[in-house]
């Protein structure tokens, strides 16, 4: 069984650029959340997307966008780059949803590190 | 809001000697609490959750935390740590309508020889 896997490994851009970042889910799994970390923080919630609809978003702008694909695999997209968004870029994905009284376990990959100059 | 506060950033231990981190969450419902590992550049690695049942919960690489409500707490337990075990340890609780984790800002463990 494969698990989750990120491309690139790292990747730098200068500010104002747009960048891509790709995810491919563990197999089975219909659900996948990003998270930025910056240096010295916790992971932060960005969006989640189940069956290629985004199902729920964190307090960041517009121009992080995703998407999901009909394997499941799914990008984020970042617009017009901010030295801020220098990061690295955790994917998790999941056998299905979770709320109320469910949980369905994450699984993180490796991470993109993304630096912003 | 649901939150989660980790307040040692950094925390320095002998090889051998016992190691607590300690973890404090605000949630208004039960919740599902986890603590994950990440090693430089790596990823997050899950070394136990806790859901409900027993407060004491084991986990992998001889990893145990006790959930106690009175207290919100949820701290992380090794009776010897190796020096392996040096990373950075986060703390989280999954919230949110979608199940998302929030998590702590993290306790950076160093080990000594």
């Amino acid at each position: 069984e494969t698990g989750v896997t990120q491309s690139p490994t790292h990747l730098i851009k200068t500010r104002g650029q747009q960048v891509t970042l790709r995810c491919s889910s563990q197999s089975g799994h219909n659900t996948v959340s990003w998270y930025q970390q910056a240096l010295g923080q916790g992971p932060q919630f960005i969006f989640q997307y189940y069956r290629e609809e985004e199902n729920g978003r964190g307090n960041f702008p517009p121009r992080f966008s995703g998407l999901q694909f009909p394997n499941y695999s799914s990008e984020l997209n970042v617009n017009a780059l901010e030295l801020d968004d220098s990061a690295l870029y955790l994917c998790a994905s999941s056998p299905g949803l979770s709320g109320g009284s469910s949980y369905n376990e994450q699984f993180f990959g490796p991470g993109t590190r993304l630096t912003v100059l | 809001a649901q939150s989660v506060t980790q307040p040692d950033i950094h925390i320095t231990v002998s090889e051998g000697a016992s190691l607590e981190l300690r973890c404090n969450y605000s949630y208004g419902a039960t919740p599902y609490l986890f603590w994950y590992v990440q090693s430089p550049g790596q990823g997050l690695q899950l070394l136990l959750k806790y859901f409900s049942g027993d407060t004491l919960v084991q986990g992998i690489k001889g990893f145990e935390a006790e959930f106690k409500r009175s207290q919100s707490s949820f701290n992380l337990r090794k009776p010897s740590v190796h020096w392996s075990d040096a990373a950075e340890y986060f703390c989280a609780v999954a919230g949110g309508s979608q199940g998302n984790l929030i998590f702590g800002k993290g306790t950076k463990l160093s080990v000594k020889p």
